[in-house]
């Protein structure tokens, strides 16, 4: 079956531009990641999605990121006022319903995201 | 928050040899994931392995989470197991779904 797609895979953009990046989870997944792959940071969870769940917002660096999932499938990460510490790769996962004893994640190929 | 340790940093091996990676995480986790980043960036998942040894191929994994350590195995190495192997926990507890990775294991295959 198909595996966790993001779009775009790479975007370019200006600082102070506002941009949005995909994620389609693994179809049947209830629960949605986005983690942050920098060259200071290494990979860091962003944001966890599970069912209708509140979701753990936890991990965003800033107000001016935001995110939110429709339908309980597609995922929508937006960044506002772009700044180029915000250039990372974006690295969506998925993983079927979460359970103490089981709950493998699945990655996306990632959104390249540079901030000029 | 949890730490996950891995060594060494790099590795070069000629291909046809044998190595381990090794995972070192400072608290009790219920999720042990060991991944293949490739030239393009896709993480590719090998083991989830939160306890036990399990075997795919060359690669083989153990877990000992009672020591808190997790080992890599690559056997007969090949150039197309170069790449960066990372790996991830996740902490018992209420957060017990944010994966923590690693800096990573750098490995380069020599033909």
């Amino acid at each position: 079956g198909a595996g966790v797609s993001q779009s775009p895979s790479n975007k370019v953009t200006e600082k102070g531009k506002d941009v949005e990046l995909r994620c389609d989870p693994i179809s049947g997944h209830t629960a949605l990641y986005w983690y942050r792959q920098s060259l200071g940071q290494g990979l860091e969870f962003l944001i966890y999605f599970q069912g209708n769940s509140a979701p753990d917002k936890s991990g965003l660096p800033s107000d001016r990121f935001s995110a939110e999932r429709t339908g309980g499938s597609v995922s929508t990460l937006t960044i506002q006022r772009t700044q180029q510490e915000d250039s990372a790769v974006y690295l969506c996962a998925s993983s079927f319903q979460r359970t103490i004893s089981y709950n493998e994640q699945f990655f996306g190929p990632g959104t390249r995201l540079t901030v000029l | 928050g949890i730490q996950v340790e891995q060594s060494p940093p790099d590795l070069i091996l000629q291909e046809g040899a044998n190595s381990t990676l090794r995972c070192n995480f400072s608290d009790s986790v219920n999720n042990l994931q060991w991944f293949h980043q490739n030239p393009w960036g896709q993480l590719i998942n090998l083991f989830y392995i939160p306890s036990g040894t399990k075997q795919n191929g060359r690669l083989s994994a153990t877990t000992v989470a009672t020591e808190r350590y997790s080992l890599l195995y690559i056997s007969s190495s090949q150039t197309t197991d170069s790449g960066v192997y990372f790996c991830a926990v996740t902490a018992l507890g209420n957060n017990d779904y944010k994966l923590s990775f690693g800096a990573g294991t750098t490995v380069t295959v020599r033909a």
